[in-house]
C-alpha cells in the first residue's frame, strides 16, 4: 500500500509564476490537509478537503492560493503569481477516519 | 481559535535517560491526540495516537492522556540519538463532518552520546 504521494518533490518558479502542488491521498482516504511549514517554525494549517468539497479553508490566504480535491486524481494547491513569501515547505496529508500521515512534501523556492 | 501549546525547547537528555515532552490544548471538545516525529529536513512521522484517558505504551514510547486537564505527553524511554528529532503534538477537533488537525510548534529534542 503506497503512502501519501507528492509531487513534484522541489519546485522553483520564478516571482509571477504559478505553482502547482499534487497529493495523492493513501488508497482508501477521502480527507486530505495542507499544512505550510516555514524553516524552523512550526506546521501551519491551510486548508482541509474531502472528495469534491472544501471543508474548512480557514487557513489559506484570501488571495492567490486555491485548493481542489477532485473525484477523480490528486488533491492540488494551486498558487498563483507566487512572491519570495511563498518559498516552503508544502505537505499534504491523507486521512481515512482519526489518523493522517504525511507525504514527503514539496518544497517551493521563488527566485 | 483552538490552541495546541507544547515547549519549544530544546531540550537535551543523555542516552540512556527517559525524554518527557509535553503538550496542552484548549478546546475540551478535542477527541483524538497524536504525536509526530520530524526529523531535519523531513515529512512528520505519526508515531502514536491515543484516543481515551490513561497511558498507551508502545515499545519504548508512552503517550499520556488527561482530558480534565487538557494534557497530553509522550515519555521515551532508554532515549537513542537516533531519537534526536523535533516532536510535534497534533490535536483533532470534529464538528460535523468537518475536522481540524491542529498541530503545537514542535519540541526540538537531542539525545547525548
Amino acid at each position: 500500500n503506497a503512502g501519501v504521494m507528492q509531487n513534484p518533490r522541489h519546485l522553483v518558479r520564478r516571482r509571477g509564476q504559478e505553482a502547482r502542488l499534487r497529493c495523492s491521498p493513501m488508497k482508501g482516504h477521502s480527507h486530505v490537509y495542507w499544512y505550510r511549514q516555514l524553516p524552523e517554525e512550526g506546521l501551519k494549517f491551510m486548508v482541509y478537503l474531502q472528495k469534491e468539497n472544501i471543508i474548512d479553508e480557514s487557513g489559506m490566504p484570501k488571495e492567490r492560493f486555491s485548493a481542489e480535491f477532485p473525484k477523480e486524481g490528486p488533491s492540488i494547491l494551486r498558487i498563483q503569481q507566487v512572491v519570495r513569501g511563498d518559498s516552503a515547505a508544502y505537505f499534504c496529508a491523507s486521512s481515512r477516519d482519526r489518523e493522517a500521515f504525511f507525504g514527503q512534501g514539496t518544497r517551493l523556492t521563488v527566485v | 481559535q483552538k490552541e495546541v501549546e507544547q515547549n519549544s525547547g530544546p531540550l537535551s537528555v543523555p542516552e540512556g535517560a527517559i525524554a518527557s515532552l509535553n503538550c496542552t490544548y484548549s478546546d475540551r471538545g478535542s477527541q483524538s491526540f497524536f504525536w509526530y516525529r520530524q526529523y531535519s529536513g523531513k515529512s512528520p512521522e505519526l508515531i502514536m495516537s491515543i484516543y481515551s484517558n490513561g497511558d498507551k505504551e508502545d515499545g519504548r514510547f508512552t503517550a499520556q492522556l488527561n482530558k480534565a486537564s487538557q494534557y497530553v505527553s509522550l515519555l521515551i524511554r532508554d532515549s537513542q540519538p537516533s531519537d534526536s528529532a523535533t516532536y510535534l503534538c497534533a490535536v483533532n477537533f470534529f464538528s460535523g463532518s468537518a475536522r481540524q488537525l491542529t498541530f503545537g510548534s514542535g519540541t526540538q529534542l537531542t539525545v547525548l552520546p
